[in-house]
């Protein structure tokens, strides 16, 4: 189980941090990916942390803007965002990873909008 | 960047009939790293194959999954009225995930 938070309306240039709280699984032993959809269009991976927080992937339309992390702790995955777009807008999911360090989506959460607008 | 193109964009079929989907990459991946998903309105997606042809838990037979190299297919066999929905093939590599931009199956 996965619930993501943190969105809402943010005007361009502005910040938001996203969460997202794991449950019903090993948080720590699996890697975690963003992925996001424009409303109506389809799907684009943001970014993708490794199980132990060593490893960061970015999308090149986020690189330098966005910083994923994770708090094993917590079992809670975090996508820092900043210097935001309207092209930003999007429903972003958490999904967990098939393996520990990179393979591809198999369980999502439900998402959380973010809307970049003045 | 590999990019993944999927055809046809809509695919109109009536409950019963067969589906065929298709996803072509601009490179050849590897197998392993090639997925499709289902996604209904007001949903999440939802993983239906991996590795190209292995049906994910909970996914009935009449869905399969095939190709290799640089051409995969989605094929439904007969259509449930569950069925229809969007679907999007998927591939990771060099440390990059990219979906097609998807098929949306509809009630004819």
């Amino acid at each position: 189980h996965r619930v993501e938070s943190g969105g809402g309306v943010v005007q361009p240039g502005g910040s938001l941090r996203l969460s997202c709280a794991a449950s019903g699984f090993p948080f720590s032993n699996y890697g975690i990916h963003w992925v996001r959809q424009t409303p109506g269009k389809g799907l684009e991976w943001v970014s993708f942390i490794r199980y132990d927080g060593a490893y960061k992937f970015y999308a090149d339309s986020v690189q330098g803007r966005f910083t994923i992390s994770r708090d094993n702790s917590k079992n809670t995955l975090y996508l820092q965002m900043s210097g935001l777009r309207a092209e930003d807008t999007a429903v972003y999911y958490c999904a967990r990873d098939f393996s520990s360090s990179g393979s591809y989506p198999d369980f999502w959460g439900q998402g959380t909008l973010v809307t970049v607008s003045s | 960047e590999i990019v993944l193109t999927q055809s046809p964009g809509t695919l109109s079929l009536s409950p019963g009939e067969r589906a065929t989907l298709s996803c072509r990459a601009s490179q050849s991946i590897s197998s392993s790293y090639l997925t499709w998903y289902q996604q209904k309105p007001g949903q999440a997606p939802r993983l239906v194959i991996f590795g190209a042809s292995s049906r994910a838990p909970g996914i009935p037979d009449r869905f399969s999954g095939s190709g290799s190299g640089t051409d995969f297919t989605l094929t439904i066999s007969r259509l449930e009225p569950e069925d229809f929905a969007m679907y999007y093939c998927h591939q990771y590599g060099r440390s990059l995930w990219t979906f097609g931009q998807g098929t949306k199956v509809e009630i004819k």
